[in-house]
């Protein structure tokens, strides 16, 4: 089975200062990981994914995440924060020994606010 | 720009009335998906077409059904609204669904209200 996890439903943080957005996954083979935002009212946008290689993914708008095998986690940052990146975001996953016959598995979201 | 156009934005809908949500897409796409979303909570995929070979998700509801006429377009029919079916309604395309690591492209939704 697939499954991802972000524990926090809200994260608050103030313009300027570094943002973190938590994900953790399990998977039975090597994982597929993805990041999308969404604005209200919005479809969801695609940030970055990881593959495979280095562990460190550089995304759009300056977004970026970092895979940890050892911790199954796949945390989105960003150096400094921006009132215009307050949106919801989910990280999803599929597990590549499933390939295309599992599809993506979303967390429940995290919103995010960016306090001016 | 090569997109992922829904109309409507916006729909509203009685109880019991059928209701068709179309999506088009113009990045030639073989993968066509449809999700439902409810309340800013994790996007749940109803079903998805693969080229022409359409892919039901076990719990998706009967009352629910997909159309995919060419690579471009695709619809979803609502047959029997209910209340409960009151969801924004997300149309996503993808590549290749044999790799698994391409990410999704997503519309803007349409917003179903079901009076």
């Amino acid at each position: 089975a697939q499954s991802v996890a972000q524990p926090e439903d809200q994260v608050n943080v103030a313009e300027g200062n570094p943002l973190t957005v938590k994900c953790t996954y399990s998977v039975s083979g090597n994982p597929y990981l993805f990041w999308y935002v969404q604005y209200p009212n919005r479809g969801l946008q695609f940030l970055l994914k990881y593959i495979t290689g280095d562990n460190l993914v550089k995304g759009s708008y300056g977004f970026e995440a970092e895979f940890n095998k050892s911790q199954t986690s796949f945390h989105l940052k960003k150096p400094s924060a921006l009132v215009s990146d307050s949106a919801l975001y989910f990280c999803a996953v599929r597990d590549e020994m499933w390939g295309s016959a599992r599809q993506l598995t979303f967390g429940s979201g995290t919103q995010l606010t960016v306090l001016p | 720009d090569a997109m992922v156009i829904q109309n409507p934005r916006y729909q509203v809908t009685q109880f019991g009335k059928p209701v068709t949500l179309s999506c088009s897409q113009t990045l030639n796409h073989n993968v066509m998906y449809w999700y439902q979303q409810k309340s800013s909570q994790a996007p749940k995929l109803l079903f998805h077409y693969y080229d022409k070979d359409f892919n039901n998700e076990a719990d998706t509801p009967d009352n629910f059904q997909s159309r995919r006429p060419n690579t471009s377009f695709c619809f979803l029919d609502i047959r029997s609204p209910g209340l409960g079916d009151a969801a924004m309604y997300l149309c996503a395309t993808s590549r290749d669904r044999l790799a698994g690591y391409n990410e999704q492209f997503f519309g803007p939704g349409t917003r179903l209200t079901v009076l």
